[in-house]
């Protein structure tokens, strides 16, 4: 099994609506957790980090953590062009950090 | 300006032909980290380290050197290149172990032929 699983995609979603992307990990004992967005072409930048329980927004960005299930999400609120990239999820295991294979957003203008 | 630069760019080599790709950082970062991207496959890390002369395998280490004599540098060794290692290679760093952000590399596409 992976430490991280990004099962979802590719999503194409049409400008101004929510891009909803999903991911599982494995490790009960993980404490952060990261999006990265990678346009193509282009290295992995943070947008998000989350380590509690809940929601936590940033700008049209809300990420979604649930422990219990193991569960992060994060939300794209009103899609925009430039939001049309790979997003890959991130969490630490051992002392590594573990990504899973990325969802690819396209938003249609 | 704080930044990872990883050179070269782009490598075109041949099987069995040993390279290296360097890695620097000047942000003072413990923590630095090479991984590999394929497609499908995402981001597997195949060598970090925590420290100057602290090193230790990722996910896919074999066929790969590293050392980390200086803080800033964690270059990556490729003793004998196989087709294999075709890949987009990324160096990151952050301040500590994984638990924070890292800061990537612009990359290094390598083709082995």
């Amino acid at each position: 099994q992976k430490e991280v699983e990004q099962n979802s995609g590719p999503l194409s979603v049409p400008e101004g609506a929510i891009a909803s992307l999903n991911c599982t990990y494995s490790d009960r004992g993980s404490q952060s957790f990261f999006w990265y967005r990678q346009y193509s072409g282009k290295s992995p930048e943070l947008i998000m980090s989350i380590y509690s329980n809940g929601d936590k927004e940033d700008g049209r960005f809300t990420a979604q953590l649930n422990k219990a299930s193991q569960y992060v999400s994060l939300l794209i609120r009103d899609s925009q062009p430039s939001d049309s990239a790979t997003y890959l999820c991130a969490a630490p295991h051992d002392y590594k950090l573990s990504f899973g294979a990325g969802t690819t957003v396209t938003v249609r203008a | 300006e704080a930044q990872v630069t990883q050179n070269p760019r782009y490598l075109i080599t041949v099987t069995g032909k040993k390279l290296t790709v360097t890695c620097s950082q000047n942000m003072n970062h413990e923590y630095m980290s090479w991984y590999r991207q394929d497609p499908g496959l995402g981001l597997r890390q195949i060598y970090y380290s925590m420290n100057v002369e602290v090193t230790d395998k990722g996910d896919v280490p074999e066929g790969y050197k590293v050392s980390r004599k200086e803080k800033r540098n964690f270059p990556l060794i490729l003793e004998s290149p196989s087709p294999n290692q075709t890949s987009l290679y990324f160096c990151a760093s952050s301040w500590d172990r994984s638990y924070n952000e890292q800061f990537f590399g612009p990359g290094t596409r390598l083709t082995v032929l």
